[in-house]
């Protein structure tokens, strides 16, 4: 089983519209959880962070729910802009200051008209 | 806020030779640096961690004479991929911790 798994999509949606995507994670020990934006060919970007209490930033809402190990990020009123790969992000628990993430393999979204 | 300036950006080189990949850090120390590898549609791959002043930690299945990573001051560290082949081709990047993480912009190698 893959330590962060994400639906690859792509999802392609209407301008507009509301889309969620999910993930789930293996290691129950994982503190720290990220939702990433990738575009193409470019270094990832930090969207949000995802805390257990669940939190919004604007159009974006993120939800984790520690007890299934699933994390999801819902958006709201897509943009042609949200057009890009939204990478589920995970650390691996750690003794250390720096803790290594763990990425998902990405799920792709496109906004279209 | 924190910048990591990562050069070359692309890089085309003959399979055999070498080529090295630098991460500075522009305004703030990196104690931390991960370095990652990205093949089209997969995820981000950790490779290594490396500290200042101190050996690289590889992954499993990462080969550290291949991949040589080294981190000699605060601002720079660099990955160099010696004797490189046509599957080394890939998307090179680097992130420093800085309280959160910071990446480079990637390198795209081509090995031909």
């Amino acid at each position: 089983r893959k330590e962060v798994e994400q639906d690859p999509g792509p999802f392609n949606v209407p301008e507009g519209a509301t889309v969620a995507f999910n993930c789930t994670y293996s290691n129950s020990a994982s503190q720290s959880f990220f939702w990433y934006r990738q575009d193409c060919r470019k270094e990832p970007k930090l969207l949000m962070s995802v805390y257990s209490s669940g939190n919004e930033d604007g159009r974006f809402t993120a939800q984790l729910n520690r007890a299934s190990q699933y994390i999801s990020l819902l958006i709201r009123d897509s943009k042609l802009s949200d057009s890009a790969t939204y990478l589920c992000v995970v650390n691996r628990p750690h003794t250390g200051t720096a803790s290594k993430l763990t990425f998902g393999t990405g799920t792709r979204l496109q906004v279209t008209l | 806020g924190a910048v990591v300036s990562q050069h070359p950006s692309r890089v085309i080189c003959k399979s055999g030779t070498s080529v090295k990949i630098e991460c500075r850090s522009l305004d703030f120390q990196a104690t931390t640096m991960f370095w990652y590898r990205q093949f089209p549609k997969q995820s981000l791959m950790l490779m290594a961690t490396s500290n200042e002043g101190s050996k690289a930690t590889y992954e499993q299945g990462v080969e550290k004479d291949k991949f040589l990573i080294n981190h000699a001051s605060l601002t720079l560290s660099t990955l160099t991929v010696t004797s490189a082949h046509p599957e080394d081709s890939s998307f090179y990047i680097c992130s420093a911790y800085t309280g959160g993480y910071t990446f480079g912009s990637g390198t795209r190698l081509t090995v031909v």
